[in-house]
């Protein structure tokens, strides 16, 4: 079945540097996209989520780009920190109703180095 | 937000027993999800508890080895019967604040190991 995945398992960066992590849909029909960070030991905690009429929506120290022709969605994290450090997620659902359940995607491990 | 809290954090059990998970939210929640996520894995979606009616299973997955109650907006049980080492994985439930629409909230999930 169509699901979300993510280009790379994992991504190591130097305290300070910014990071991106991508991510992969396949189903076209998907209308809104969230990213979830998980700490070991954690349940997923949101961080950002963007509706596919818009293709960027930013937060505090995070931004999400959307591309719907290419089906990339991606998660840009400034000033990267330790604390960042954590199992990152994209999930997206279709219909903008609650009851709806998430679709996840494979997972990308953030690895942030003082 | 809402708050999402499960019992037990852990548990360990042997093979053929079975366990409940509990799932309480601290706000009425539309729909309450329940997520399996193996070992480096991501979470895979096993069913959706609506209140007052039979959840909805996903492909995979059903009701004799997952039986799921919800009795009301804000609370939700799991049960993985017959266990085997295969179920062994983090079972994390999940609720979507009424009016919300959007946003999914998570329990920090219960962690099962089977023996």
């Amino acid at each position: 079945g169509e699901n979300v995945g993510l280009h790379l398992p994992t991504l190591s960066v130097q305290e300070g540097d910014n990071s991106i992590i991508n991510c992969a849909y396949s189903n076209s029909a998907s209308d809104y996209f969230i990213w979830y960070k998980q700490e070991s030991g954690k349940g997923p905690q949101f961080i950002i989520d963007i509706r596919s009429n818009m293709d960027k929506r930013q937060g505090q120290r995070v931004t999400v780009l959307l591309n719907k022709t290419v089906k990339h969605l991606s998660l840009q994290i400034a000033a990267t920190q330790p604390g960042d450090s954590a199992v990152y997620f994209c999930a997206e659902k279709s219909g903008n109703q609650a009851g709806t359940a998430l679709i996840f995607g494979k997972g990308t491990t953030l690895s942030v180095s003082s | 937000s809402a708050v999402i809290s499960q019992k037990p954090s852990r548990d360990i059990c042997q093979r053929g027993t079975s366990l409940t998970i509990q799932c309480q939210v601290d706000s009425q929640v539309t729909m309450m999800f329940w997520y399996r996520q193996q070992p480096g894995q991501s979470l895979t979606l096993i069913a959706t508890a609506n209140q007052g009616s039979e959840a909805t299973y996903e492909s995979g997955f059903v009701i004799d080895k997952f039986p799921i109650s919800r009795p009301n907006l804000t609370f939700s049980t799991l049960t993985v019967s017959n266990m085997s080492p295969e179920d062994s994985s983090i079972y994390l439930c999940s609720g979507d604040l009424a009016g919300a629409g959007h946003e999914q909230f998570f329990g920090p999930g219960t962690r099962l190991t089977v023996l």
